[in-house]
């Protein structure tokens, strides 16, 4: 069966700081990866999508980047970190051509 | 830009109760999604219905889909304490697309 994690499940980080977490998916290959970001009471709003190694799109301006090194790996990066940055990022994927999308349990990023 | 906007924003019913959450949409859909989301959680794949279906069933979940109205709603039939979650409604998807997500309805079951 496929299995999605994500790391670190929390982080506090001073403004200015960098920023890296790390998406993983087992037991399917070649699969879409999502980055989402939610604010406190809100739906998800789509950062960045990636159909293969290499390939990112982005959704929003900001400043941050996304990343995909390996097949079932998706980074999101920031150099220097903004207040506005703070907000629970899920990461997901899905079959290629398939609706239904799968989600990890989330990154808390608190931003200080 | 949101797509779709569940209604009502919070709902507390009685365990054994039903609930029916609502979702509006904008633009045209080739399916609708449900998905809940326990508090700090990831958001789990309830139901999709595609836009040439009316209703769909999923054990105590029942999905409508009027696209005429833009609209689709949720319910959830006998309901138990663990249900309590948000629940959202999402459009899109497919290919490399993203999903668009409502706000979300928040689902308390009072014990």
């Amino acid at each position: 069966s496929q299995t999605i994690h994500q790391w670190p499940a929390t982080l506090v980080q001073p403004v200015g700081s960098p920023l890296s977490l790390e998406c993983t998916v087992e037991g399917t290959s070649n699969p879409n990866l999502y980055w989402y970001r939610q604010a406190a009471g809100r739906g998800l709003q789509l950062l960045f999508y990636s159909v293969g190694i290499g390939q990112i799109s982005s959704e929003v301006p900001q400043n941050l980047s996304a990343s995909r090194p390996q097949d079932r790996q998706f980074i999101l990066s920031s150099k220097k970190l903004l207040l506005s940055d703070s907000g629970f990022y899920l990461c997901a994927w899905s079959s290629s051509g398939a609706y239904e999308q799968y989600f990890g349990p989330g990154t808390r990023l608190t931003v200080t | 830009s949101q797509q779709g906007e569940e209604d009502p924003q919070a709902l507390s019913i009685q365990e054994g109760e039903n609930a029916t959450m609502n979702c509006s949409y904008k633009t045209s859909i080739n399916n609708l999604q449900w998905y809940r989301q326990n508090s700090g959680r990831g958001l789990v794949h309830l139901i999709l219905i595609r836009s040439n279906e009316r209703e769909k069933h999923s054990g105590r979940l029942r999905v409508t889909l009027d696209t005429s109205k833009k609209s689709s709603s949720l319910l959830i039939t006998a309901s138990r304490a663990a249900d309590t979650a948000s629940y959202f409604c999402a459009t899109g998807g497919g290919g490399a697309d993203g999903l668009t997500f409502g706000k979300g309805t928040h689902l308390i079951i009072q014990p």
